[in-house]
């Protein structure tokens, strides 16, 4: 079965700081992982997706993940954060052909 | 390309009526998915199709949950009876094969 694990359900940066969003993941076999970013009242747009090519990914507004298999992590990192940048985070996993399987979140604020 | 639709944006209505929540899927996309989004429970998939055909529907609730897509550019999920703790966003997605996917605006389902 697949899960995925965000660590830290709130994470506080200022602005110019260095955003880390944890995420860890289960799966038995090679998996697609994707970060998904979600404004309020609005859905969820793709930052950015895994699908076993590169293990560093760019993805939009600066954000990039990188796949370690040996940690079974694809942790979400951009040098330096901006207002804009405030919202929830989520991580997902799947199989091809399969839904997504998210984790419970990240909210991340950005204070100036 | 519009992206995924959803109608209405939001509803509400009393408990005991019946709700149906619409979907429009992005052109050319085989797999729509249904998802739900609550405080408690985070973000959850009730069902999944592809071409069409339910492939999963071991998220969907209970009985007064049901979901239908009758062509390829057209989705409903519909709940009757209606009950105040099915108060949550409903988000549709679709996908073309390679798991990325498009989330719609969501319809925020309000029961009283």
């Amino acid at each position: 079965a697949q899960s995925v694990t965000q660590l830290g359900s709130h994470v506080s940066v200022s602005e110019g700081a260095l955003v880390l969003l944890r995420c860890n993941y289960s799966s038995s076999v090679p998996p697609y992982l994707f970060w998904y970013v979600q404004y309020p009242n609005q859905g969820l747009q793709l930052l950015l997706k895994y699908t076993s090519a590169a293990t560093l990914v760019k993805g939009i507004n600066g954000f990039e993940a990188e796949f370690k298999k040996s940690e079974t992590s694809f942790h979400l990192t951009k040098p330096s954060a901006h207002m804009s940048d405030a919202a929830e985070y989520f991580c997902a996993v799947s199989r091809v052909g399969t839904a997504l399987i998210f984790g419970k979140g990240t909210t991340l604020s950005v204070s100036s | 390309d519009a992206g995924v639709i959803q109608s209405p944006r939001h509803e509400v209505t009393e408990m005991g009526q019946e709700v149906t929540l619409r979907c429009k899927p992005i052109s050319g996309h085989d797999y729509l998915f249904w998802y739900r989004q609550t405080m408690m429970r985070g973000l959850e998939l009730l069902i999944y199709f592809n071409n069409n055909v339910p492939i999963d529907d071991s998220g969907m609730p209970e009985d007064r949950f049901s979901a239908k897509m009758p062509n390829a550019s057209f989705s409903t999920l519909k709940i009757q009876p209606s009950e105040p703790r099915d108060s949550a966003v409903y988000f549709c997605a679709s996908s073309f094969y390679a798991n990325e996917q498009f989330f719609g605006p969501g319809t925020r389902l309000t029961v009283l």
